[in-house]
């Protein structure tokens, strides 16, 4: 059972550079999110979406930007990327009805 | 600061039980969570608990919920080297499934 895929695990970027980190889902979930952790303080919400096509910012958007084209896949865009942004980033889905969260295994990003 | 808070770190002998202790702010939650993190890997849920509930029971695990003090808690019953990980506690806050996660608690089992 795949669950919840994110790729990459790891990444190196430079100030000012973009990237997408990439998430699938294959439970047929209607809600996906995007966190970020950082030592000490936790999970912060960045984007989330209920449905194809609906998406929402959470508590930390700036800087980043979502799209849901499919149920499926929940990509998360860096755009002109910042060392704030150093983190590891969580994908999770969730059918909606007890909030239970299944999360990816993270991506590890590093911005020098 | 946290709407969830949580104590960042816990040791605890195996064998011994351990309780971990979350307060939260938003009395109009829902659903209360606890969350386990293994080094390396994503959050799996262990357990959770229904805002109408005070108790829930499942093997291993207690949780205990105090909505007048907004104060949550789960003890592991002889704790095993295994159980070594960071526990979060989260509270549901609305309708769209979001959850509001404390920072964490590192429980570290020692033999």
């Amino acid at each position: 059972n795949a669950g919840v895929t994110q790729t990459p695990k790891f990444r190196i970027l430079k100030i000012g550079q973009s990237m997408t980190l990439q998430c699938a889902q294959d439970m047929n979930h209607n809600y996906m999110y995007w966190y970020r952790q950082d030592p000490g303080m936790g999970l912060k919400l960045i984007y989330y979406s209920v449905g194809a096509g609906i998406t929402d910012k959470g508590e930390v958007p700036n800087g980043y930007n979502v799209s849901r084209s499919t149920t499926e896949d929940f990509p998360l865009r860096l755009e002109l990327a910042a060392p704030s942004q150093t983190s590891v980033y969580f994908c999770a889905s969730s059918q909606g009805n007890t909030g239970e969260l299944f999360f990816g295994e993270g991506s590890r990003l590093t911005v020098l | 600061g946290e709407d969830v808070e949580q104590s960042l770190f816990l040791s605890v002998r195996e064998g011994d039980s351990s309780v971990i202790n979350c307060t939260y702010t938003d009395s109009s939650s829902t659903y209360l969570y606890w969350y386990k993190q293994e080094p390396g890997a994503g959050l799996q849920l262990l357990t959770y608990i229904f805002s109408n509930m005070d108790m829930k029971q499942d093997q291993r695990l207690t949780v205990l919920l105090n909505k007048k003090d907004k104060h949550l808690s789960l003890r592991i019953a002889d704790t095993q080297t295994g159980d070594s990980a960071i526990y979060f506690c989260a509270e549901r806050a609305d309708s769209w499934g979001k959850l509001q996660f404390g920072a964490g608690t590192q429980v570290v089992v020692t033999p």
